[in-house]
């Protein structure tokens, strides 16, 4: 059990450009998650997979927002024209769906929009 | 709409005495509650967790109660260490959720003083 990984760890990018992160789950879990922490506050829900399906998502993930996990391994977000307010901590985690409510976070991508 | 709520964004104790961090709720719906802990540039790290149906959870130096009627919960650290010293997470899930989507409060900063 190797925990939780993403990549990159940090990310500044000019508005309007495109970015994408990339989270790999503990490997015996099929439930991954992405959640947006900005400064003071608690993680917020984004979205959520089973395996490779999207079965959920916040209104928080706008249309510039896209994520995937195309063979029920690792996941990709990816933010279109980037704004300053995407300024955040992505965090990525994942859980067996026995227990989904256990989720383990990574360390999460520190994104900066200049 | 704020359903999980921490009200104090820091606390400090001094090593050895008890550290009581609090949570409050407005959702009955939610079924599940849990702790995290964060330090800074990690992402939250899963401490403890306690179902509706139960009013305490116990895991070594840190229990966490339940109090439905108050919508209120809390987590115990007995003895407090300086290497606790972080941000506390409170965060729910709701009931029937299918994907388990985690509604956290604000945090907490717990200070242990040697």
């Amino acid at each position: 059990d190797t925990g939780v990984s993403q990549n990159p760890r940090h990310k500044i990018t000019k508005r309007g450009q495109n970015v994408t992160f990339r989270c790999d789950p503990i490997s015996e879990h099929n439930r991954l998650y992405w959640y947006r922490q900005t400064l003071g506050q608690g993680p917020e829900f984004l979205t959520y997979f089973q395996n490779e399906a999207q079965l959920e998502k916040s209104r928080l993930l706008s249309d510039r927002f896209s994520a995937e996990r195309p063979k029920g391994s690792f996941s990709t977000l990816e933010i279109q024209r980037t704004e300053q307010g995407d300024s955040a901590m992505y965090l990525c985690a994942s859980s067996r769906r026995q227990s989904s409510y256990e989720q383990y976070f990574g360390p999460g991508t520190r994104l900066t929009v200049t | 709409d704020q359903q999980v709520k921490q009200n104090s964004p820091s606390l400090s104790v001094q090593e050895g005495r008890i550290s009581i961090l609090n949570c409050d709720y407005t959702n009955s719906m939610f079924d599940y509650f849990l702790w995290y802990k964060k330090y800074p540039a990690e992402g939250p790290t899963f401490l403890i967790s306690i179902s509706s149906i139960k009013d305490k959870n116990e895991d070594g130096r840190f229990t966490v109660f339940l109090n439905k009627s108050a919508k209120h919960l809390s987590l115990h650290i007995v003895p407090s260490q300086p290497g606790d010293s972080a941000v506390y997470f409170c965060a729910a899930r709701k009931a029937g959720t299918s994907g388990s989507r985690l509604t956290f409060g604000e945090g907490t900063q717990l200070t242990v003083n040697p």
